[in-house]
Protein backbone atom coordinates (compact mmCIF):
# COMPACT_ATOMS: atom_id res chain seq x y z
CA UNK A 1 0.00 0.00 0.00
CA UNK A 2 1.05 3.64 -0.22
CA UNK A 3 3.63 5.17 2.50
CA UNK A 4 3.09 8.36 4.23
CA UNK A 5 5.71 9.74 5.97
CA UNK A 6 5.38 13.22 8.53
CA UNK A 7 8.04 15.17 9.59
CA UNK A 8 9.29 16.08 12.44
CA UNK A 9 7.44 13.42 14.82
CA UNK A 10 8.19 16.07 17.77
CA UNK A 11 7.82 19.75 17.50
CA UNK A 12 7.94 22.38 20.36
CA UNK A 13 7.76 26.51 20.03
CA UNK A 14 7.56 29.30 21.49
CA UNK A 15 4.16 31.03 21.48
CA UNK A 16 4.61 33.57 18.35
CA UNK A 17 7.22 31.25 16.58
CA UNK A 18 6.87 29.94 12.81
CA UNK A 19 6.81 26.54 11.59
CA UNK A 20 6.76 23.86 8.75
CA UNK A 21 5.07 20.90 8.85
CA UNK A 22 5.91 18.21 6.08
CA UNK A 23 4.07 14.95 4.30
CA UNK A 24 5.72 12.76 2.25
CA UNK A 25 3.75 10.17 -0.10
CA UNK A 26 5.10 7.10 -1.85
CA UNK A 27 2.39 7.35 -4.90
CA UNK A 28 0.07 9.19 -6.92
CA UNK A 29 -2.42 10.12 -4.36
CA UNK A 30 -6.29 11.67 -5.52
CA UNK A 31 -6.55 13.59 -2.48
CA UNK A 32 -4.46 14.20 0.52
CA UNK A 33 -6.43 16.34 3.57
CA UNK A 34 -4.64 17.63 6.65
CA UNK A 35 -6.17 16.97 10.21
CA UNK A 36 -5.43 18.42 13.77
CA UNK A 37 -6.07 16.67 16.85
CA UNK A 38 -6.46 19.09 19.68
CA UNK A 39 -5.83 17.88 23.37
CA UNK A 40 -9.38 16.72 23.63
CA UNK A 41 -8.73 13.78 21.17
CA UNK A 42 -10.76 16.03 18.43
CA UNK A 43 -9.83 15.19 14.48
CA UNK A 44 -10.57 18.63 12.85
CA UNK A 45 -10.09 18.56 8.71
CA UNK A 46 -8.28 21.57 8.09
CA UNK A 47 -7.34 21.51 4.92
CA UNK A 48 -8.51 19.38 1.34
CA UNK A 49 -5.56 20.06 -0.93
CA UNK A 50 -4.79 17.46 -3.43
CA UNK A 51 -2.67 20.17 -5.06
CA UNK A 52 -1.62 24.15 -4.76
CA UNK A 53 -1.78 26.07 -2.06
CA UNK A 54 -4.63 26.95 0.40
CA UNK A 55 -4.54 29.39 3.29
CA UNK A 56 -6.90 29.42 6.12
CA UNK A 57 -6.02 32.20 8.79
CA UNK A 58 -2.45 31.48 10.40
CA UNK A 59 -2.41 28.32 8.82
CA UNK A 60 -1.64 27.51 4.76
CA UNK A 61 -0.76 24.51 2.89
CA UNK A 62 0.77 23.66 0.21
CA UNK A 63 0.56 20.31 -2.32
CA UNK A 64 3.49 19.16 -4.91
CA UNK A 65 1.44 16.24 -6.46
CA UNK A 66 3.96 15.69 -8.74
CA UNK A 67 7.08 15.53 -6.36
CA UNK A 68 4.77 13.83 -4.07
CA UNK A 69 4.80 15.96 -0.86
CA UNK A 70 2.55 18.65 1.16
CA UNK A 71 3.39 21.22 3.61
CA UNK A 72 1.56 22.84 6.42
CA UNK A 73 2.56 26.14 7.23
CA UNK A 74 1.95 27.44 10.90
CA UNK A 75 2.66 31.00 11.17
CA UNK A 76 2.48 33.07 14.81
CA UNK A 77 1.62 29.51 16.50
CA UNK A 78 -0.54 30.10 19.27
CA UNK A 79 -1.10 27.91 22.33
CA UNK A 80 -4.25 26.57 20.75
CA UNK A 81 -2.22 25.04 17.98
CA UNK A 82 -0.73 22.47 20.20
CA UNK A 83 -2.21 18.73 19.23
CA UNK A 84 -1.07 16.64 16.90
CA UNK A 85 -1.29 17.18 12.91
CA UNK A 86 -2.17 14.44 10.50
CA UNK A 87 -2.12 13.95 6.88
CA UNK A 88 -4.35 11.37 5.08
CA UNK A 89 -4.27 10.56 1.41
CA UNK A 90 -5.92 8.83 -1.22
CA UNK A 91 -5.06 6.70 -3.83
CA UNK A 92 -6.54 6.49 -7.48
CA UNK A 93 -8.94 3.73 -8.34
CA UNK A 94 -12.15 4.89 -6.86
CA UNK A 95 -11.64 3.59 -3.54
CA UNK A 96 -11.58 6.89 -1.68
CA UNK A 97 -10.26 5.32 1.34
CA UNK A 98 -7.60 7.93 3.10
CA UNK A 99 -4.44 5.99 4.50
CA UNK A 100 -2.77 8.46 7.49
CA UNK A 101 0.28 9.06 8.70
CA UNK A 102 1.55 9.11 12.16
CA UNK A 103 1.24 12.60 13.19
CA UNK A 104 3.57 15.39 13.86
CA UNK A 105 3.15 15.92 17.66
CA UNK A 106 2.97 20.10 18.11
CA UNK A 107 3.24 21.68 21.94
CA UNK A 108 3.39 25.52 21.74
CA UNK A 109 4.38 27.01 25.13
CA UNK A 110 3.48 30.21 25.69
CA UNK B 1 -25.53 19.76 13.61
CA UNK B 2 -24.54 16.95 14.99
CA UNK B 3 -22.19 15.41 11.90
CA UNK B 4 -20.79 12.38 13.23
CA UNK B 5 -22.10 10.50 16.77
CA UNK B 6 -20.08 8.03 18.67
CA UNK B 7 -21.52 6.08 21.52
CA UNK B 8 -20.10 5.54 24.13
CA UNK B 9 -17.27 7.64 25.17
CA UNK B 10 -15.48 5.56 27.32
CA UNK B 11 -15.62 1.67 27.88
CA UNK B 12 -13.46 -1.02 30.00
CA UNK B 13 -14.39 -4.88 29.11
CA UNK B 14 -12.30 -7.47 30.74
CA UNK B 15 -10.91 -9.81 28.12
CA UNK B 16 -13.69 -11.95 26.21
CA UNK B 17 -16.42 -9.77 26.79
CA UNK B 18 -17.82 -8.53 23.75
CA UNK B 19 -19.80 -5.09 22.87
CA UNK B 20 -20.55 -2.71 20.21
CA UNK B 21 -19.29 0.71 19.20
CA UNK B 22 -22.19 2.75 17.66
CA UNK B 23 -22.04 5.11 14.90
CA UNK B 24 -24.36 7.54 13.15
CA UNK B 25 -23.75 10.35 10.87
CA UNK B 26 -26.72 13.10 10.01
CA UNK B 27 -24.99 14.24 6.52
CA UNK B 28 -26.41 12.04 4.04
CA UNK B 29 -22.71 10.70 3.43
CA UNK B 30 -22.80 7.48 1.87
CA UNK B 31 -19.07 6.06 3.14
CA UNK B 32 -17.99 5.35 6.67
CA UNK B 33 -15.25 4.27 8.12
CA UNK B 34 -13.52 3.10 11.25
CA UNK B 35 -10.13 3.71 12.62
CA UNK B 36 -8.36 2.96 15.57
CA UNK B 37 -5.42 5.35 16.94
CA UNK B 38 -2.47 4.04 18.98
CA UNK B 39 0.22 5.74 20.25
CA UNK B 40 2.74 6.45 17.58
CA UNK B 41 0.57 4.75 15.11
CA UNK B 42 -1.45 7.37 13.19
CA UNK B 43 -4.77 6.01 12.50
CA UNK B 44 -5.42 2.77 10.85
CA UNK B 45 -8.55 1.74 8.87
CA UNK B 46 -10.41 -1.52 10.07
CA UNK B 47 -13.26 -1.71 8.02
CA UNK B 48 -15.02 0.97 5.99
CA UNK B 49 -18.40 1.03 4.23
CA UNK B 50 -18.14 2.35 0.36
CA UNK B 51 -22.04 2.81 0.15
CA UNK B 52 -25.16 1.11 2.41
CA UNK B 53 -24.93 -2.89 2.20
CA UNK B 54 -21.46 -2.93 1.49
CA UNK B 55 -18.46 -3.44 3.93
CA UNK B 56 -14.72 -4.35 3.25
CA UNK B 57 -11.91 -5.00 5.36
CA UNK B 58 -8.67 -1.98 6.09
CA UNK B 59 -5.96 -2.76 7.45
CA UNK B 60 -6.27 -4.08 10.59
CA UNK B 61 -9.82 -5.95 10.66
CA UNK B 62 -8.73 -8.91 12.82
CA UNK B 63 -10.50 -9.17 16.12
CA UNK B 64 -13.40 -6.98 14.61
CA UNK B 65 -17.06 -7.30 12.79
CA UNK B 66 -19.07 -4.45 11.07
CA UNK B 67 -22.28 -3.80 10.08
CA UNK B 68 -23.78 -1.07 8.19
CA UNK B 69 -27.12 -1.02 9.37
CA UNK B 70 -28.59 1.96 6.99
CA UNK B 71 -27.17 4.63 5.50
CA UNK B 72 -26.69 6.58 8.75
CA UNK B 73 -25.19 4.26 10.89
CA UNK B 74 -22.21 2.11 11.24
CA UNK B 75 -21.33 -0.55 13.92
CA UNK B 76 -17.92 -2.24 15.10
CA UNK B 77 -18.18 -5.23 17.36
CA UNK B 78 -15.28 -6.51 19.61
CA UNK B 79 -16.87 -10.20 19.73
CA UNK B 80 -14.15 -11.54 21.92
CA UNK B 81 -12.02 -8.32 23.60
CA UNK B 82 -8.05 -8.89 24.08
CA UNK B 83 -5.80 -6.24 25.46
CA UNK B 84 -4.04 -5.84 22.06
CA UNK B 85 -7.71 -4.08 21.37
CA UNK B 86 -7.12 -1.23 24.14
CA UNK B 87 -7.29 1.76 21.94
CA UNK B 88 -9.54 4.65 20.93
CA UNK B 89 -11.69 4.41 18.45
CA UNK B 90 -13.19 6.60 15.57
CA UNK B 91 -15.95 6.64 13.35
CA UNK B 92 -16.24 9.16 10.35
CA UNK B 93 -17.73 9.48 6.83
CA UNK B 94 -17.58 11.26 3.84
CA UNK B 95 -19.47 11.54 0.86
CA UNK B 96 -17.52 8.78 -1.03
CA UNK B 97 -16.44 10.82 -3.57
CA UNK B 98 -13.18 12.77 -4.93
CA UNK B 99 -12.84 16.13 -3.48
CA UNK B 100 -14.28 14.90 -0.47
CA UNK B 101 -13.60 15.74 3.20
CA UNK B 102 -13.50 13.67 6.11
CA UNK B 103 -15.36 13.78 9.13
CA UNK B 104 -14.42 12.54 12.30
CA UNK B 105 -16.63 11.46 15.60
CA UNK B 106 -15.27 11.89 18.82
CA UNK B 107 -13.89 8.68 19.41
CA UNK B 108 -14.55 5.99 22.04
CA UNK B 109 -11.67 5.23 24.36
CA UNK B 110 -11.21 1.63 25.30
CA UNK B 111 -9.78 -0.84 27.36
CA UNK B 112 -9.34 -4.11 28.23
CA UNK B 113 -8.12 -5.42 31.18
Amino acid sequence: GIQVEQSPPDLILQEGANSTLRCNFSDSVNNLQWFHQNPWGQLINLFYIPSGTKQNGRLSATTVATERYSLLYISSSQTTDSGVYFCAVERPGGSYIPTFGRGTSLIVHP
Amino acid sequence: NAGVTQTPKFQVLKTGQSMTLQCAQDMNHNSMYWYRQDPGMGLRLIYYSASEGTTDKGEVPNGYNVSRLNKREFSLRLESAAPSQTSVYFCASSTGTSFSPLHFGNGTRLTVT
